[in-house]
């Protein structure tokens, strides 16, 4: 299995600050790394895919870079609705992975 | 644009099996696959399954193997996940996902809670 190794755990930052939470895999895995935000009571959503694709509707203030092992995901001019966990996954072979979880809190 | 509704919440003991339904619509491509991923309380995602609806085919994370199944109904475009030998740390919230073959999860179901007490 590829371990996807994800840091920090959690964070705290505020409205308007710039984040970067990054992502370590286990072996190359090329640029087959996507990032989702989880909110509680909802279902988990893409927002980067292939290392640095934005999906439609995402904001361009979440941006994703990396290749090889290592992957971030930089959130820019932090708004509210930002704070959230964000998970990074690796989707070169099964079984897929995740990494831990970022949680973003409000300082 | 596709949409996975899921079926509501269950409630379990330890020792039962627990079956999720989660029906598509809206899908265009002919070659996709349905998953199943778990988020339970204080843990992070987990990916469970794969199936590829059209052909039936699946493939399971190996900490579930024996107890995990994954079926389709073609005719009303319904996979199933079907979970055996619950315990309490089993409790979570249960999704499917949809993917292409890139595996990237674009639709989500909205989640069905599974609680495991005695």
């Amino acid at each position: 299995d590829i371990q996807m190794t994800q840091s920090p755990s959690s964070l705290s930052a505020s409205v308007g600050d710039r984040v970067t939470i990054t992502c370590r895999a286990g072996q190359s895995i090329a640029n087959y790394v996507n990032w989702y935000q989880h909110q509680p009571g909802k279902a988990p959503k893409v927002l980067i895919s292939s290392t640095s694709i934005l999906e439609s509707g995402v904001p361009s203030r979440f941006s994703g870079s990396g290749s090889g092992t290592d992957f971030t995901l930089t959130i820019s001019n932090l708004q509210p609705e930002d704070f959230a966990t964000y998970y990074c996954q690796q989707s070169y072979s099964t079984p897929i992975t995740f990494g831990q979880g970022t949680r973003l809190d409000i300082k | 644009q596709v949409q996975l509704v899921q079926s509501g919440a269950e409630v379990k003991k330890p020792g039962a099996s627990v079956k999720v339904s989660c029906k598509a619509s809206g899908y265009t491509a002919s070659n996709y696959f349905i998953h199943w991923v778990r988020l339970a309380p204080g843990q992070g995602l987990e990916w469970m399954a794969i199936i590829n609806p059209g052909g039936g085919a699946t493939g399971y994370a190996q900490r579930f193997q024996g107890r995990l199944t994954v079926t389709r109904d073609t005719s009303t475009s319904t996979v199933y996940m079907d979970l055996g030998s619950l315990r309490p740390e089993d409790t979570a919230f249960y999704y499917c996902a949809y993917s292409s073959g890139y595996y990237v999860f674009n639709t989500w179901g909205q989640g069905t809670l599974v609680s495991v007490s005695s």
